[in-house]
């Protein structure tokens, strides 16, 4: 079935150092792929998002990368600060509307 | 206009109670989505409306009743539930068909005593 999962629950990370966030999915038919970010007691902020015709995309402070040969995603966050301790979701969705969430990691900022 | 608001945010009801949650957007998406996020967890997807109408229920139990009145509002409608039924639900709305645009509210913690 359709499933979409992180591979560490938690990462910590020095402030100002590069944050990576990985993601794997299964399903090859989907074609959209975003990345959350969730703060407690919120909803899920959209952070970027990419489409399978593409391998990468920069937004500001963040980086997306596709592989689709092995099914991996990742999320780049530079010069990681105190206000990006949240937890970290990708996604993914096809053209049915249907976005499925993988398991989540968490990132805790040391100072 | 570029928010989902869903209210209220907090609810409190016991397992006889009647409730409905609340969703509205004005961003002139077409597609709107419920979903059950337990704590800990990732977002669950519930229901998701197309144009107005149910496209996709994700085998979810009748005591929970989603309606579309018309391309801005989305109701919940709670009945009978149980305490398991305790998370926070989350309304969602995009671009139809895109795959794109998803704008998740803020939620509603529900409390089932």
């Amino acid at each position: 079935g359709e499933s979409v999962g992180l591979h560490l629950p938690t990462l910590s990370v020095q402030e100002g150092d590069n944050s990576i966030i990985n993601c794997a999915y299964s399903n090859s038919a989907s074609d959209y792929f975003i990345w959350y970010k969730q703060e407690s007691g919120k909803g899920p902020q959209f952070i970027i998002d990419i489409r399978s015709n593409m391998d990468k995309r920069q937004g500001q402070r963040v980086t997306v990368l596709l592989n689709k040969t092995v099914k991996h995603l990742s999320l780049q966050i530079a010069a990681t600060q105190p206000g990006d301790s949240a937890v970290y979701f990708c996604a993914e969705s096809g053209r049915d509307d249907k976005i499925i969430f993988g398991k989540g990691t968490r990132l805790h900022i040391l100072p | 206009d570029t928010e989902v608001t869903q209210t209220p945010k907090h609810l409190v009801m016991g397992m006889t109670n009647k409730k409905s949650l609340k969703c509205e957007q004005h961003m002139g998406h077409r597609a709107m989505y419920w979903y059950k996020q337990k704590a800990k967890k990732p977002p669950e997807l519930m229901f998701v409306y197309s144009y107005e109408k149910l496209s996709i229920n994700e085998s979810v139990p009748s005591r929970f009743s989603p309606e579309c009145p018309n391309s801005s509002l989305l109701n919940l409608h709670l009945h009978a539930l149980q305490p398991e039924d305790s998370a926070l639900y989350l309304c969602a709305s995009s671009q139809a068909g895109t795959g794109g645009g998803y704008t998740f509210g803020s939620g509603t913690r529900l409390t089932v005593v």
